[in-house]
């Protein structure tokens, strides 16, 4: 089965600095997607940026991109020019490729933005 | 655009009772999802659905049933409520392409008392 570890429960960062979050799953797939989900306090679930395995080039979002370590099985996230609006908690997510695959979740990181 | 919908937003329960959560999405998407949310534990997956008529269980089935009699309706029903089933309750569906996101609805608080 296939599992996401995100190693850090709270992180914080001062606005307009950068923060990098963790992401690491376990899988004997080859081809799969990775995603980031973003959810306010208002427990919205935003999609905020995704990966595919085959593709080498890291996805990019704005101030939102990633480091897609394949080997590793390394998916963080980073958060350039941090805005108070970027506060949530923040869910790593893997999906196989497959007509019937599922999202597996890792368990959050609760992301504070400080003055 | 509404996307996913669920009803209610919240309620609370008293051991034993039973109840069902609605889920409607006008996407035209032929998967279909449950997940509840606890602290520390992030999404888990309940039951899904592949197309009309279909379901299937998740990580965590038990206590739950569902059904998708339509396309755009999947039902999530407690029997028979249980304090360990206080959560939040997302529904999410997709497009069942290989790189689909999941589109959610804006969650259940359940309280079971």
């Amino acid at each position: 089965a296939q599992t996401v570890t995100q190693s850090q429960p709270e992180m914080s960062v001062q606005e307009a600095e950068t923060v990098t979050l963790s992401c690491t799953y376990d899988t004997s797939e080859s081809d799969y997607y990775l995603f980031w989900y973003k959810q306010p306090p208002s427990r919205q679930m935003i999609l905020v940026i995704r990966q595919e395995a085959y593709k080498q080039q890291n996805a990019t979002e704005n101030r939102f991109s990633v480091n897609f370590q394949k080997a590793a099985k390394s998916f963080s996230l980073k958060i350039s020019d941090s805005q108070l609006g970027d506060a949530a908690m923040y869910f790593c997510a893997y999906k196989p490729a497959g007509t019937a695959s599922k999202l597996t979740f890792g368990t959050g990181t609760r992301l504070q933005v400080t003055l | 655009n509404a996307g996913v919908t669920q009803t209610p937003k919240f309620r609370v329960l008293k051991t034993g009772q039973s109840m069902t959560l609605l889920c409607a999405q006008d996407m035209n998407h032929e998967y279909m999802y449950w997940y509840r949310q606890d602290p520390g534990m992030g999404l888990r997956l309940i039951h899904y659905s592949v197309g009309e008529g279909t379901t299937a269980k998740g990580e965590v089935p038990d206590g739950y049933n569902v059904s998708r009699l339509k396309k755009q309706n999947f039902l999530l029903g407690l029997e028979s409520a249980a304090p360990s089933q206080t959560s939040v309750y997302f529904c999410a569906s997709s497009s069942g392409a290989y790189n689909s996101p999941l589109h959610f609805g804006n969650g259940t608080r359940l309280t079971v008392t």
